[in-house]
């Protein structure tokens, strides 16, 4: 069973450029949480999504960032015109649903992208 | 809001000694809790978790109870190994709103074992 896969595991950008990051979910996961790590930190939400549908965004940055999850292919977390301050590490997570009230399901990580910005 | 405070390290032990790691949380819900273990250049891996009160969680020789009570989710094992060098991560989740489930992460403790 393949993981949850990302890439590039690695994206040097400089000031001002765009980065995409990918990540394909575990085969029969249709729900995306995307975290960010910053140095020394741990992981902070930014958002959640099912196929075609952003259910809670409310840890992205307002401006910038955005995110999708289409109906095919991976979900893309995109970042615009990046800054310093954007280089971290981002983690993607699967379930295979959302999480109901009386049963707490696990997310499973990908390697993350570290994103490094010139 | 919800938040998950664990001790600082880093924390260096010689092997075969024992392990605590301290996690706390606040939560306005009824958190689940989890213990994450994050290697050198590597994504998070689930370590154990639990669901409710009194529950046990363990895995590869690591424990940890929820203790409601307490507000406390300490991860401990009786013999470490230089294997266990990581990073590891107490975090909760619980049920939100809009349905969204999204994990509350403590800020991790570095764990280095020397032979």
């Amino acid at each position: 069973n393949a993981g949850v896969m990302q890439n590039p595991r690695h994206l040097v950008r400089r000031r001002g450029q765009e980065a995409r990051l990918r990540c394909s979910p575990m085969k029969g996961h249709s729900h995306v949480y995307w975290y960010r790590q910053l140095p020394e930190e741990g992981l902070k939400f930014m958002v959640y999504l099912q196929k075609e549908n952003i259910i809670d965004e409310s840890g992205m940055p307002k401006e910038r960032f955005s995110a999708e999850f289409p109906k095919e292919g991976p979900s893309i977390l995109r970042i615009q015109q990046v800054v310093r301050g954007d280089s971290a590490a981002y983690f993607c997570a699967s379930s295979p649903r959302g999480q109901g009230a009386t049963y707490q399901e696990t997310q499973y990580f990908g390697p993350g992208t570290r994103l490094l910005v010139l | 809001g919800d938040s998950v405070t664990q001790m600082e390290g880093p924390v260096t032990l010689s092997e075969e000694a024992f392990l605590t790691i301290n996690c706390t949380y606040t939560a306005t819900g009824y958190p689940s809790l989890f213990w994450y273990v994050q290697y050198p250049g590597e994504g998070l891996q689930l370590l154990l978790k639990a669901t409710k009160a009194d529950d046990k969680g363990s895995n590869k020789g690591f424990e940890a109870t929820y203790r409601k009570e307490t507000t406390s989710f300490h991860l401990e094992k009786g013999s470490v190994q230089v294997s266990d060098s990581a990073v590891y991560f107490c975090a909760l989740t619980t049920s939100w709103g809009a349905g969204s489930y999204q994990l509350t992460f403590g800020k991790g403790t570095k764990l280095s074992v020397i032979p």
